[in-house]
Parts: C-alpha cells; sequence; structure tokens
C-alpha cells in the first residue's frame, strides 16, 4: 500500500515571496512521484513528475521538485510566487511495478499569493 | 484532441433522484479512472477500466454507486438514489497503457444533492 501526506493544508504567501509545499509519501515498492495543480473551479493540471534520473524536477511555471529517497520526501519549491499561482497543489504517488498501478493523492495545499 | 470531456459541468438534484454523470476519454486512451473530491476526504479514486473492463471498484463507497464503461468513448458514474453526502466534484481522467505518467483529468462534475 501507498500513502502520501502535504505536511500544510494552506500555505499564504506574498507575491513575489517564495514558498515550499511539503510531501512525504510511504511505499514498500519504487514509485514515480508526481506535483498537479488544481485553479478555482478547474481540474487537476500536471505540474511535474519523478520517474527516475536527477532527483532535482523542473515543472511548468516555474515551479520545480526534489525526490529524496531517503527521507521519502519531494517538496515543491517556486522561487518567486505570481498572483496567479493561487491555486490548490496535490502531491501524488504511484507504483507501476506493482499490481494495480494507481495514483494515490495527498491531501491537498491551498497557497493563498497575497499582494 | 479535445482532452478528457465530462458532462454535466455542474448538477444540482434533490435527494433521493437519479443522478448519471458522463465522460469521454481521449481517443485511444485504453485506461479511465473515476475519482471523486471532497474537503473531508480529498481525491479518492472510485474505479477503473482497462479497455472497457472494471479492474478495481473497491472505491466504490456503496451499492448506490455505478459505473458502466459500454465502449472505449464513453462511461457513466451513476449514483441511485443520491444523498446529500454524495454532494462532491467527481473527475474522469483517463490514460495510454495504465501509466500514471500520461494521465490527463477532465474538468469535473460538480455535483449538489438538496
Amino acid at each position: 500500500a501507498q500513502s502520501v501526506t502535504q505536511l500544510d493544508s494552506q500555505v499564504p504567501v506574498f507575491e513575489e515571496a517564495p514558498v515550499e509545499l511539503r510531501c512525504n509519501y510511504s511505499s514498500s515498492v519504487s514509485v514515480y512521484l508526481f506535483w498537479y495543480v488544481q485553479y478555482p473551479n478547474q481540474g487537476l493540471q500536471l505540474l511535474l513528475k519523478y520517474l527516475s534520473g536527477s532527483t532535482l524536477v523542473k515543472g511548468i511555471n516555474g515551479f520545480e521538485a526534489e525526490f529524496n529517497k531517503s527521507q521519502t520526501s519531494f517538496h515543491l519549491r517556486k522561487p518567486s510566487v505570481h498572483i496567479s499561482d493561487t491555486a490548490e497543489y496535490f502531491c501524488a504517488v504511484s507504483s507501476p511495478w506493482a499490481a494495480g498501478n494507481k495514483l494515490t493523492f495527498g491531501g491537498g495545499t491551498r497557497v493563498l499569493v497575497k499582494p | 484532441d479535445a482532452g478528457v470531456i465530462q458532462s454535466p459541468r455542474h448538477e444540482v438534484t434533490e435527494m433521493g433522484q437519479e443522478v448519471t454523470l458522463r465522460c469521454k476519454p481521449i481517443s485511444g486512451h485504453d485506461y479511465l479512472f473515476w475519482y471523486r473530491q471532497t474537503m473531508m476526504r480529498g481525491l479518492e479514486l472510485l474505479i477503473y477500466f482497462n479497455n472497457n473492463v472494471p479492474i478495481d471498484d473497491s472505491g466504490m463507497p456503496e451499492d448506490r454507486f455505478s459505473a458502466k464503461m459500454p465502449n472505449a468513448s464513453f462511461s457513466t458514474l451513476k449514483i441511485q438514489p443520491s444523498e446529500p453526502r454524495d454532494s462532491a466534484v467527481y473527475f474522469c481522467a483517463s490514460t495510454v497503457g495504465g501509466s500514471m505518467e500520461k494521465l490527463f483529468f477532465g474538468s469535473g462534475t460538480q455535483l449538489s444533492v438538496l
């Protein structure tokens, strides 16, 4: 079984400030890791993914995340946020080598960017 | 491609009524997933299909929920009878070959059961 924990349910941040969203996962097998963004009244959009290789992954809209296997973490960062980054962010994990590969989501982190 | 298409976008109904949510996956995708999003429980996988066959329905809350995929381009999620606690956003997603890294979501159906 696999699980994902997003440690912060809400993160207020001022415009042009950096932001970090924390994500920890648990799995008995190797995993793929994902960050999705959900803008108000919209579906989920993939921000970035880690499948293998370099542990620093760059995604769309200036976001990046770092995979840390020893700490089972996949924290998302952006050095300078915009008002348009106000959204909910979901960390997710899948186990492609497990039977019945599925995507398991964390509880989400709401980011509110203030002017 | 138009992406994953869900309808209706919003549905308001009264307790006890039947509700049918619809999904058209991306052409060529052979996996289809139904998720439910609530404040209390976050995003939950309800059921998924491979080549129109239900593979895992362990997330379906109870017998009031049923899902079908009569062909590769259409799936329905039905709630009968609906209850206020079913109020949520229901998402459909599709991918090819079971690859989660190529999963695409629809815009969701906001369901309100009064």
